[in-house]
């Protein structure tokens, strides 16, 4: 079974829907992220996550939400979709310690809003 | 101007040949570096951390260069498995940021 678990994997919605995205993983880490990743531009932090009780905004926030339900579980949600949030977006975690580097990712999301 | 500037490529490049890419970071006080590796349609991996003193991995090597503030990913004897896009990820502060990646395609 995979690590970092993302579903769904594929969505397709209207301008105006709110989505949820869920991420869940058995790695025991503590950080978890979500990025989002669109042609030529790279991935890019939407919100980190360090523990359960913190969550931080990262170089993309604005439209998006998250909650941090458990040490396993991190949610990205979309408030009200708009089309310019098409892409993949991905999930990821890492330790605190030892390679703290190293971020495992989900298999990703592809969310087209209509 | 992007934090992590890459050549998006492609590189096309046949099998048995050497070939490097480059990357450019614009905040002097980043702290770390790595490339990491994405395969199409799948999720990036960790390929190697870069080091001043350069770092070496098989048929890969890696080389920063803080003075240019720049970090190079050789790939020697390149295999067909080794076409993907190398993302060239930068830390500082309490992020990670990626490169917009380039692209390989190893042809037999």
């Amino acid at each position: 079974d995979a690590d970092v678990t993302q579903t769904p994997r594929n969505r397709i919605t209207k301008t105006g829907k709110r989505i949820m995205l869920e991420c869940s993983q058995t790695k025991g880490h503590d950080r978890m992220y979500w990025y989002r990743q669109d042609p030529g531009l790279g991935l890019r932090l939407i919100y980190y996550s360090f523990d359960v009780k913190d969550i931080n905004k990262g170089e993309i926030s604005d439209g998006y939400s998250v909650s941090r339900q458990a040490q396993a579980k991190f949610s990205l949600s979309l408030e009200s979709a708009i089309p310019n949030q098409t892409a993949l977006y991905f999930c990821a975690t890492s330790d605190a310690s030892g390679s703290w580097y190293e971020q495992f990712f989900g298999p990703g999301t592809r969310l087209t809003v209509l | 101007r992007k934090e992590v500037e890459q050549d998006p490529g492609p590189f096309n490049v046949p099998e048995g040949a050497t070939v490097a890419f480059n990357c450019t970071y614009s905040n002097s006080a980043s702290q770390s570096f790595f490339w990491y590796r994405q395969d199409c349609r799948k999720e990036p991996k960790l390929l190697m951390s870069v080091y001043s003193s350069g770092n070496e991995d098989g048929r890969f090597t890696a080389q920063l260069n803080r003075a240019s503030q720049y970090i190079s990913l050789l790939i020697r004897d390149s295999k067909l498995s080794d076409s993907a896009t190398y993302l060239c990820v930068v830390y500082t502060g309490n992020m990670l940021t990626f490169g917009g990646g380039t692209r390989l395609m190893v042809k037999p």
